[in-house]
């Protein structure tokens, strides 16, 4: 079983609000990974937790804050967020972020920012 | 330092007939690579990739890529198209002589299949 699963699959939010996106693997694996996609364009890397602890963050905004409550679960909450903000999230994982693993992607969580 | 260039945006091939899907790296150790596709809508999938050992790679839906180390390429190929395999395809890199293990994505090539 190679499956990445992520919920909501669609969020339309407001500015002013605050929601979260989830992300699950039963895989074992250690690594996980949050990337930002817009249309046609290659997974922008934001966030990467290894063995649980958050090992990069490519100068992300505050507005997205991660969070890895166990190794098989992966959150990114957000909180006043930008129109330029709505993208696909993808959430993925490997078995460890040093090895020759293959990521896995989820199906992404489409998000629009009003 | 790792880079993948895609240099194709657009592939258009015909239904029945092979199809080849471009792609260069550099790294500055050896290179583990990487080709996904993506649906709309959809997150990428893993095709294949190539860590070490025989340079053809055989991979998912009849797709396979050529590792060729004098030209750092990786194209990904598939003898006959089908309509259905028309996506998004992303080559990636990692560089396993000290750079990030963090793949990098190319920009990716949009194939389309004509019926």
């Amino acid at each position: 079983d190679t499956e990445v699963t992520q919920t909501p699959k669609h969020l339309v939010m407001g500015m002013t609000n605050k929601k979260s996106l989830k992300c699950e693997q039963h895989m074992g694996h250690r690594a996980m990974y949050w990337y930002k996609q817009k249309a046609k364009k290659p997974p922008e890397l934001m966030f990467v937790y290894s063995y649980e602890k958050l090992s990069i963050n490519e100068s992300v905004p505050s507005r997205f804050s991660p969070e890895c409550p166990n190794s098989s679960l992966l959150n990114l909450h957000l909180h006043a967020l930008q129109p330029e903000d709505s993208a696909l999230y993808l959430c993925a994982s490997s078995q460890d972020p040093a090895s020759t693993d293959t990521q896995y992607f989820g199906p992404g969580t489409r998000l629009t920012v009003l | 330092a790792q880079s993948v260039a895609q240099p194709e945006d657009q592939v258009n091939v015909a239904e029945g007939n092979p199809l080849t899907v471009k792609c260069t790296y550099s790294v500055s150790g050896n290179p583990y690579l990487f080709w996904y596709v993506q649906y709309p809508n959809r997150g990428l999938q893993f095709l294949l990739k190539y860590i070490t050992g025989d340079n053809l790679v055989k991979g998912s839906y009849g797709f396979e890529a050529e590792f060729n180390k004098s030209q750092t390429s990786f194209h990904l190929k598939k003898p006959s198209a089908l309509v259905s395999d028309s996506a998004l395809y992303f080559c990636a890199v990692r560089d396993m002589g000290g750079g990030s293990y963090i793949p990098t994505f190319g920009r990716g090539t949009s194939l389309i299949v004509h019926p």
